[in-house]
């Protein structure tokens, strides 16, 4: 079935860049998305990549996907504390309507 | 440009009670969705209309019956509360298909 892993949690130094990834199993999934969510607030996208790309770039933010080992990664460069949250990746998976399948969430903690 | 908007915000219920969450956009998406979001489990598909007039179940609708009211507004709807629908309740709007999700700010729903 459909599946999406992340690490729970990840720690980084202020001004150091953050790798946060993610595994999906869904190969048909034409969209991937990473949406950011602070503390009692809703899910904001951050960006998302078309299965047919290995990189997007959005200034801080970058985007690698490994179709062939259905790997998704996002880099954010130079850690700010107000990046602090947790950032969940989702796949568009098969079936209709595009429903997301979700992770669980990485935990960003970004201390100085 | 309000985006999504839920209402309540926050609730506490006895169990066996009924509620109805509501969820409105602005942006004249033809989807709209309700996931449940609990620690450790990332986002849950309740139930989601893809267009007015339809609605289907997702991955967890036990429990839940919704409206799709009209275009704008899609309520989520609790017959008799459970202490294991205690959760944090969101709602989204996409404007076709292969578009990203917009969510709600979330409603905060405890169950005593």
């Amino acid at each position: 079935g459909e599946d999406v892993e992340q690490s729970l949690f990840l720690s980084v130094r202020e001004g150091d860049s953050s790798v946060i990834n993610c595994t999906y199993t869904d190969s048909s999934s034409t969209y991937l998305y990473w949406y950011k969510q602070e503390p009692g607030a809703g899910l904001q996208l951050l960006t998302y990549i078309f299965s047919n790309m290995d990189m997007k770039q959005d200034q801080r933010l970058t985007v690698l996907l490994n179709k062939k080992d259905k790997h998704l990664s996002l880099r954010i460069a130079d850690t700010q504390t107000g990046d602090s949250a947790i950032y969940f990746c989702a796949e568009s998976g098969s079936g209709g309507y595009n429903k997301l399948i979700f992770g669980a969430g990485t935990r960003l903690a970004v201390h100085p | 440009n309000a985006g999504v908007t839920q209402t309540p915000k926050f609730q506490v219920l006895k169990t066996g009670q009924s509620m109805t969450l509501q969820c409105a956009q602005d942006m004249n998406h033809n989807s709209m969705y309700w996931y449940r979001q609990d620690p450790g489990m990332g986002l849950r598909l309740i139930y989601y209309s893809a267009s007015e007039g339809t609605t289907d179940k997702g991955e967890v609708p036990n429990g839940y019956n919704v409206s799709r009211l009209n275009k704008r507004e899609f309520s989520l709807r609790l017959e008799s509360a459970a202490p294991s629908q205690t959760s944090v309740y969101f709602c989204a709007s996409r404007p076709g298909d292969w578009q990203p999700q917009h969510f709600g700010d979330g409603t905060r729903l405890s169950i005593l």
